[in-house]
This record gives C-alpha cells, structure tokens and sequence, in this order.
C-alpha cells in the first residue's frame, strides 16, 4: 500500500539554525500539506501546496516557512531560523486529484529547537 | 476559536462494547469530514470520512454519523479490542479550503 514518507524522523537543531523537513508524497497524489503538533495541542493547518504554488497558508506559516518541490518528487518544508517554539511534530500530508478528498498522512518529523 | 470540539478528552470501554467518540463543529461550510487514529510518535491514520451529502457511512466495525441541524458527528465503534486503544481526531474541511481543521483529539483505552 502506497505511503507518505518523511525524513528524518527525528531533528535536533540549535535556536536560529535552518531545518529543511523532507516528504515523498504517494506518487500521482497532487495536493500536499504540512501540519505541525505541538506537544499537548491538537494538529494545526500550515500550507497547502499544488500545481506548483502555494494554495493556502495559516497565521503560521511566516516569512520563516517556505515550501518547494525541488526534484518534482520530493516535497520540502524550509524552517529558516527556528525558534523554541518550533518545537513540534510537522506532518506532511497528501491527496489526489480532486479537492475534497482524503488526505494521508506521513509518520512526521520530531523538531526539537534548543 | 474551536471550530472543531471534542468535548471528551478521554474515554474508556471495556473490550466487545461500543465505543463512542462525539465531534461537533460550528462552521457550516464545512462538507466533509474525517476520523484519524493517532499512535504516540506516529502520523494520523485515515480510519472512515462522511461527506455533508449523507448521515451515515460505514466501513467495517466503524460507522460515521452526521447529524447537520445539530453540526454533529459521531463515530462508534464496535465491538471493541484493546486495539483500538489511541488518539482519536475529528477533521473538517469545506468551502475554497482544502485544508483539514482538527480537533483536540479523545483518548480512547479498551480495557480486556
């Protein structure tokens, strides 16, 4: 069965570093997201990504964040100076070609920011 | 603001009985919604969804029930095995958004 991939599961960075979370969506599934965790706290929309651009993003999603797929496959999440409260579990979900379809998810990124 | 509530941050049932986890939301753009099941450490699990079209989808031992006058949605499990014991999230999406808006999640413990 097709699945949603992330690496690495687990990052420890320095406050102020950069991060570049990493996903393999299921091949063929046009529309990406990333959701993050905070520890405690229920799952929180950041962006929504296809055809290439970015189709929504929350309060969240500062000029820090940044998205990309650079090789056409993977799917990247870019944190540019983390912060303490970046810390969280991101997610990195996927959906074919239609809008309102189910969305699946990957196992998720643990950023720790020290 | 909570446009998605899970009012019941646990629950507990003994194995073989039927579990029931309630969601109610308060945005009535929202067309379709989902149930995740979450493992500590891991990502969302896609269990069963239910489009505002219909007041019942099942699928197995899961069954979804939407109840739009009262912007509620149920999900009920049954019988149930220890198994099942996780995070159970409810999400909305509707309207030009695409993206999923969760609740807080109920923590579900089968007891054998």
């Amino acid at each position: 069965e097709p699945e949603v991939t992330q690496t690495p599961s687990h990052q420890v960075t320095q406050m102020g570093q950069e991060v570049i979370l990493r996903c393999v969506p299921i091949s063929n599934h046009l529309y990406f997201y990333w959701y993050r965790q905070i520890l405690g706290q229920k799952v929180e929309f950041l962006v929504s990504f296809y055809n290439n651009e970015i189709s929504e993003k929350s309060e969240i999603f500062d000029d820090q964040f940044s998205v990309e797929r650079p090789d056409g496959s993977n799917f990247t999440l870019k944190i540019r100076s983390t912060k303490l409260e970046d810390s969280a579990m991101y997610f990195c979900a996927t959906h074919g070609s239609r809008e309102k379809e189910t969305q699946y998810f990957g196992p998720g990124t643990r950023l720790l920011v020290l | 603001d909570q446009q998605v509530k899970q009012n019941s941050p646990s629950l507990s049932v003994q194995e073989g009985r039927i579990s029931i986890l309630n969601c109610d939301y308060t945005n009535s753009m929202f067309d379709y919604f989902l149930w995740y099941k979450k493992y500590p450490a891991e990502g969302p699990t896609f269990l069963i969804s239910i489009s505002s079209i219909k007041d019942k989808n099942e699928d197995g031992r899961f069954t979804v029930f939407l109840n739009k006058s009262a912007k509620h949605l149920s999900l009920h499990i049954v019988p149930s095995q220890p198994g099942d014991s996780a995070v159970y999230f409810c999400a909305a999406t509707g309207g030009s958004q695409g993206n999923l808006i969760f609740g807080k999640g109920t923590k579900l413990s089968v007891k054998p």
